[in-house]
């Protein structure tokens, strides 16, 4: 079975710390993708990034950054100078490649920035 | 420029009145998706459609509706809305299962009054 647990329910940081939102997953595939979203108080899910499982390379897009380590099946999410506007739900997910495979979400992180 | 738009973005209905959401795309996306998410938590499936064919999640109750007239066009019915039925409905498109991401509407939140 898949699984995706986001243990950390909520987390408050002060504008400009960085914040790290964990991600932990279990699937009995040998190949599948990883994604992060963001859901603001609007309601959209915004995608961010998607990785597949044989690529470990870490990424960096402007202040956000993902740490994927296959050997602990985690895929850990950084914001840096965290801003208030990064206040939101964030959802790790994973998903097989077989036609019917589903996105399974985590349970989501609210993060709160404080000014 | 929006690709995947949700209409309305609030539904006020009345229990057991019939609600149809709506969903449009501008991507070409073979998959559309029907999720509901209810407050805090994850979003949860209930059906897709992979083009024509369509993919009804196990424990989707039956009162849950849905048709694809054709490739943008998607739609949820809801046949007799309890209250328990109140969450926020996205809608999502993926070019093709298994390799994609989704990518999400608005969403539509409903309320049961």
């Amino acid at each position: 079975a898949q699984k995706v647990t986001q243990a950390q329910t909520e987390i408050s940081v002060v504008e400009k710390e960085d914040v790290t939102l964990d991600c932990v997953y279990e699937t009995r595939d040998t190949t599948y993708y990883l994604f992060w979203y963001k859901q603001p108080p609007s309601g959209e899910l915004v995608f961010l990034i998607r990785r597949n499982s044989f690529d470990e390379q870490n990424e960096i897009s402007g202040r956000y950054s993902w740490n994927f380590q296959k050997s602990t099946s985690s895929f850990n999410f950084t914001i840096t100078a965290s801003q208030v506007v990064d206040s939101a739900v964030y959802f790790c997910a994973l998903r097989g490649l077989n036609r019917d495979d589903k996105i399974i979400f985590g349970k989501g992180t609210r993060l709160h920035i404080l000014p | 420029d929006a690709m995947v738009i949700q209409n309305p973005r609030y539904q006020v209905t009345q229990f057991g009145k019939p609600v149809t959401l709506s969903c449009s795309q501008t991507l070409n996306h073979n998959v559309m998706y029907w999720y509901q998410q209810k407050s805090s938590q994850a979003p949860k499936l209930l059906f897709h459609y992979y083009d024509k064919d369509f993919n009804n999640e196990a424990d989707t109750p039956d009162n849950f509706q849905s048709r694809r007239p054709n490739t943008s066009f998607c739609f949820l019915d809801i046949r007799s809305p309890g209250l328990g039925d109140a969450a926020m409905y996205l809608c999502a498109t993926s070019i093709t299962q298994g390799r994609a991401e989704a990518f999400f509407g608005q969403g539509t939140r409903l309320t049961v009054v």
